[in-house]
């Protein structure tokens, strides 16, 4: 079956240290993929996405690749802020299945100053 | 633009008493609507999709039920809740199309507490 597995967290880092926070998943054909940020007592918004293979998702300064080879969206960023502090899932979503996402189990990351 | 709401954000309700939570889409037509639960310390699980008005399907056996009385209206219920129940409940919508790579937006959520 479709399944999307994430690093456990917590991840802990300073401020403006090189984020990444690995995605694998298992999926037949070519899903799309998504990463969603969850702050805290909040619900979840759409981080960034990527619908085809070697495409490259990028927002606030967050980018992840599709790649179909290894099968995995890893997140990625630069220089971390404390804002950037929140829980992170990442998700697939098959085409022609009324767009039901299946969830990794989160990753919490804490920024520290 | 497109806006999803879902009320009450927060709620403490007995063992064995009714629920009620409901959400409202925005700016779409026809969309696409769901409801996760998040369990605490826990991913994210799917409750109920639907495709249209009436149109409910659920993806885990449960204490709850979903209705959708009108095209962008839908409700999760209740009639006796347990402590399981507890959680924290996502409405979200979808629309299906070429260019939406079926995206899914949340709502703001609703913190239910079972006591």
């Amino acid at each position: 079956g479709n399944s999307v597995t994430q690093m456990e967290g917590p991840v802990t880092l300073s401020e403006e240290a090189f984020l990444t926070i690995n995605c694998t998943y298992t999926a037949t054909g070519y899903p799309s993929l998504f990463w969603y940020v969850q702050y805290p007592g909040e619900g979840l918004q759409l981080l960034l996405k990527a619908t085809k293979a070697d495409d490259k998702g990028s927002n606030k300064g967050f980018e992840a690749t599709y790649r179909k080879e290894t099968t995995s969206f890893h997140l990625e960023k630069g220089s971390v802020q404390v804002s950037d502090s929140a829980v992170y899932f990442c998700a697939l979503s098959k085409a022609g299945n009324t767009g039901k996402l299946i969830f990794g189990q989160g990753t919490t990351l804490q920024v520290k100053p | 633009s497109q806006t999803i709401h879902q009320w009450p954000a927060t709620l403490v309700q007995p063992v064995g008493s009714p629920l009620s939570l409901e959400c409202t889409v925005e700016g779409t037509s026809n969309p696409n609507l769901y409801w996760y639960r998040q369990a605490a310390g826990r991913g994210l699980q799917l409750l109920f999709y639907s495709v249209g008005i009436g149109q409910i399907s659920s993806e885990v056996p449960q204490n709850l039920s979903a209705s959708r009385p009108q095209d962008r209206q839908f409700i999760l219920s209740s009639k006796k809740l347990l402590l399981s129940d507890s959680g924290f409940y996502l409405c979200a919508w979808s629309v299906e199309g070429p260019t939406s790579g079926n995206t899914i937006y949340f709502g703001e959520g609703s913190w239910l507490t079972v006591v």
